[in-house]
């Protein structure tokens, strides 16, 4: 077990929506990493926090978006969620926001799914 | 653009044997890591093994190793005496040398069974 936790577990909205989905890094990481992993997919990289900026993003629409606080949680918001949208999203943390020996620890993740 | 290709969907084996999964990637880069990650049941994304590309020693953990030919663009993963906690999704991923240290591509991943 890691010291990341992601919260909610489940969820299920309808297409449209907003969503917010929670991840509490471990401590004394101050990097956080979001991916989707799509049913039967490996996991793609939506965008990276460190030190509660913007450091990195993959291919993913304006509507994902995300913060990271001073205590370096962060959360991932989507907007007008689409039927695609359904999937394991999940965080990683780190320390250090560039390449380093630090290796990322996962969460359990969130399930998403929209209907 | 980087990719990963694991042509194995699926693979088992039985326990107390060794098992080998296959991984191609595709870069015009020279420095990079490249990892495997197991994914349990309970999702979490574990990792296994590291490699950097610049070590032309094979990297080693316990009963995991790999088979790292750059020439070939190939990094398999090797599991000897399999056991049952050994089933999961495996996933190889690629990461640039000095790029964000999250940004991992990852291939579609291998489901292994292990049977006893």
């Amino acid at each position: 077990e890691t010291g990341v936790t992601q919260s909610p577990t489940h969820l299920i909205k309808t297409r449209g929506q907003q969503v917010t989905l929670r991840c509490s890094s471990q401590s004394g990481h101050n990097t956080v990493s979001w991916y989707q992993q799509a049913l039967g997919q490996g996991p793609q990289f939506i965008f990276q926090y460190y030190r509660e900026e913007e450091n990195g993003r993959g291919n993913f629409p304006p509507r994902f978006s995300g913060l990271q606080f001073p205590n370096y949680s962060s959360e991932l918001n989507v907007n007008a969620l689409e039927l695609d949208d359904s999937a394991l999203y999940l965080c990683a943390s780190s320390l250090g926001g560039r390449i380093t020996n630090e290796k990322l620890f996962f969460g359990s993740g969130t399930q998403l799914s929209v209907l | 653009a980087q990719t990963v290709t694991q042509s194995q969907p699926e693979m088992s084996v039985q326990e107390a044997e060794t098992v080998t999964l296959s991984c191609t990637y595709d870069t015009s880069e020279n420095n990079y890591y490249l990892f495997w990650y197991k994914q349990p049941p309970s999702r979490q994304m574990i990792l296994v093994i590291r490699q950097e590309a610049y070590k032309q020693q094979n990297a080693t953990e316990n009963r995991f190793s790999v088979n790292f030919q750059k020439a070939a663009k190939s990094f398999s993963l090797k599991i000897s005496d399999s056991q049952l906690g050994d089933t999961a999704m495996y996933f190889c991923a690629f990461m640039n040398y000095g790029g964000s240290q999250g940004n991992l591509i990852f291939g579609k991943g291998t489901k292994l069974s292990v049977k006893p």
